[in-house]
């Protein structure tokens, strides 16, 4: 069965670069949630769309944003990048409000 | 190196025996709760669940307990063994403003598996 795709796999960064992470839900579930997961520590909320509107913010920083599109698909943006956003990224996504949420295989931003 | 789960709690047990891991939750109000185990450098990978009128669940060689009264989960893992080694997570599912709902991940427990 289909799982939640995240690209990049891996990203490197340096300081104040953006980057720009990708997140495909698996087929016909209309809500996406962004993780930060810092290292040793739980994963943090970041901030979830649900049929393509912002529907959920947590402890997202100003510098990013995200979105989801019209496929579904959603993506974020994280501008002046800093060394403490190093982290591993995860989105999930599930088929319908208050159900169990599929994770990806996460990104793991790397700032140098 | 991968250091998730550097420092989280650890709980080290006999492969055989049976493992119980606990978790506090912090809203009232949360009706939805998943077990998630972490393997190294992977996503959270789901285990079992449970809704807020329920305070017991079985699964295959897992059980989680429910304690409203104390917002405490448990999971407990029977026959424990080494691919069992992982962190594990509870996630609470807390109502969102436009009726969807975040889950929110409770300090996780590094499971060690002895052989």
């Amino acid at each position: 069965a289909a799982g939640v795709i995240q690209s990049p796999r891996h990203l490197i960064k340096e300081k104040r670069e953006t980057a720009t992470l990708k997140c495909y839900p698996i087929p016909r579930h209309d809500t996406v949630y962004w993780y930060q997961q810092g290292p040793g520590q739980d994963p943090q909320f970041l901030i979830s769309f649900y049929e393509k509107m912002q529907s959920d913010k947590g402890s997202i920083p100003d510098r990013f944003s995200a979105q989801q599109f019209s496929d579904y698909h959603s993506e974020l943006n994280m501008s002046s990048l800093e060394l403490g956003d190093s982290a591993l990224y995860f989105c999930a996504s599930t088929l319908r409000t208050g159900a169990e949420a599929f994770f990806g295989q996460g990104t793991r931003l790397t700032v140098v | 190196g991968e250091s998730v789960g550097l420092h989280l709690p650890t709980l080290s047990v006999q492969e055989g025996d049976n493992s119980i891991i606990n978790c506090a939750y912090s809203n009232s109000a949360s009706d939805y709760f998943i077990w998630y185990k972490q393997e190294s450098g992977k996503g959270p990978q789901f285990i079992i669940d449970i809704r807020s009128n329920m305070d017991k669940r079985q699964g295959q060689r897992v059980t989680v307990l429910l304690n409203k009264t104390v917002k405490h989960l448990s999971l407990q893992i029977a026959a424990t063994q080494p691919g069992d080694s992982a962190v594990y997570f509870c996630a609470e599912n807390m109502g969102g403003t436009s009726g969807t709902y975040k889950y929110i991940f409770g300090t996780g427990t590094r499971l060690k598996v002895l052989a």
